[in-house]
C-alpha cells in the first residue's frame, strides 16, 4: 500500500468508447502526475498538476483529457482511443512540483487495452 | 535534455549473490535520484531516494550511491533472494522533471 490508489486496475475498451481512470492519494501531497508505460520504453510523462493547476501537458493527444478537482484526486478521461494507446497508465504523487520535488510515489497502475 | 541509461537491461544471478545495478545520466545538475522496483504488471515501489547533497542511502540489504560528477548511481543488493526478482528503475530529477531509465530486469535463481 503506497497511499496512491488507482481504479480500475484493468480496462478493455473499444475505439469509440468513453471511459475514465481514477487516482486518489492519501499522502497529503500537492502534486499529481499521469505517466504512460509501454513495453521497452521509458516512462512517458503525460500531465502534471501542482496545487490543482495543470503545469505540464507533454504534447499529449486531445483524446486524453485530465481533470484534477482537488489535490487528492486525479482523473484521466479517455475517448476515441487508438490501439497504440494500449499501455499501463500510472498515477503518481509528490509533496510539491518544484525543482526539489522530493520522493515520488506511484499507484498500482491501470492496464488499458484498446480493441 | 537529460538522458538516463541502465545497463545491463537484464541480469540473472544465483540466490545469495551480491550484485550491483548501474544507472548513468548525462546532466550532472540533478536534485534527487530515486530507485524503484517494479513487479510485472504492477506500479513502481520506491526503494531509496538520494538527495543531491548525499552520496549514499541504505535500507536493509539495499545500498544506493550517487556520484554526481561522473553522472552515475549504483544500487547494491546484498545476499540476493528470489523475492528480489523484479525490474529496477532509476529516476533523476533535473529542473522540474523526473527522467527515467528503462530499467534492469533482475532474476534471482533459487
Amino acid at each position: 500500500e503506497t497511499g496512491v490508489t488507482q481504479t480500475p486496475r484493468h480496462l478493455v475498451m473499444g475505439m469509440t468508447n468513453k471511459k475514465s481512470l481514477k487516482c486518489e492519494q492519501h499522502l497529503g501531497h500537492n502534486a499529481m502526475y499521469w505517466y504512460k508505460q509501454s513495453a521497452k520504453k521509458p516512462l512517458e510523462l503525460m500531465f502534471v498538476y501542482n496545487f490543482k493547476e495543470q503545469t505540464e501537458n507533454n504534447s499529449v493527444p486531445s483524446r486524453f483529457s485530465p481533470e484534477c478537482p482537488n489535490s487528492s484526486h486525479l482523473f484521466l478521461h479517455l475517448h476515441t482511443l487508438q490501439p497504440e494507446d494500449s499501455a499501463l497508465y500510472l498515477c503518481a504523487s509528490s509533496q510539491v512540483m518544484t525543482a526539489n520535488t522530493g520522493e515520488l510515489f506511484f499507484g498500482e497502475g491501470s492496464r488499458l487495452t484498446v480493441l | 535534455k537529460q538522458e538516463v541509461t541502465q545497463i545491463p537491461a537484464a541480469l540473472s544471478v544465483p540466490e545469495g549473490e551480491n550484485l550491483v545495478l548501474n544507472c548513468s545520466f548525462t546532466d550532472s545538475a540533478i536534485y534527487n535520484l530515486q530507485w524503484f522496483r517494479q513487479d510485472p504488471g504492477k506500479g513502481l515501489t520506491s526503494l531509496l531516494l538520494i538527495q543531491s547533497s548525499q552520496r549514499e542511502q541504505t535500507s536493509g540489504r539495499l545500498n544506493a550511491s550517487l556520484d554526481k560528477s561522473s553522472g552515475r548511481s549504483t544500487l547494491y543488493i546484498a545476499a540476493s533472494q528470489p523475492g528480489d526478482s523484479a525490474t529496477y528503475l532509476c529516476a533523476v530529477i533535473t529542473g522540474n522533471q523526473f527522467y527515467f531509465g528503462t530499467g534492469t530486469s533482475l532474476t534471482v535463481i533459487p
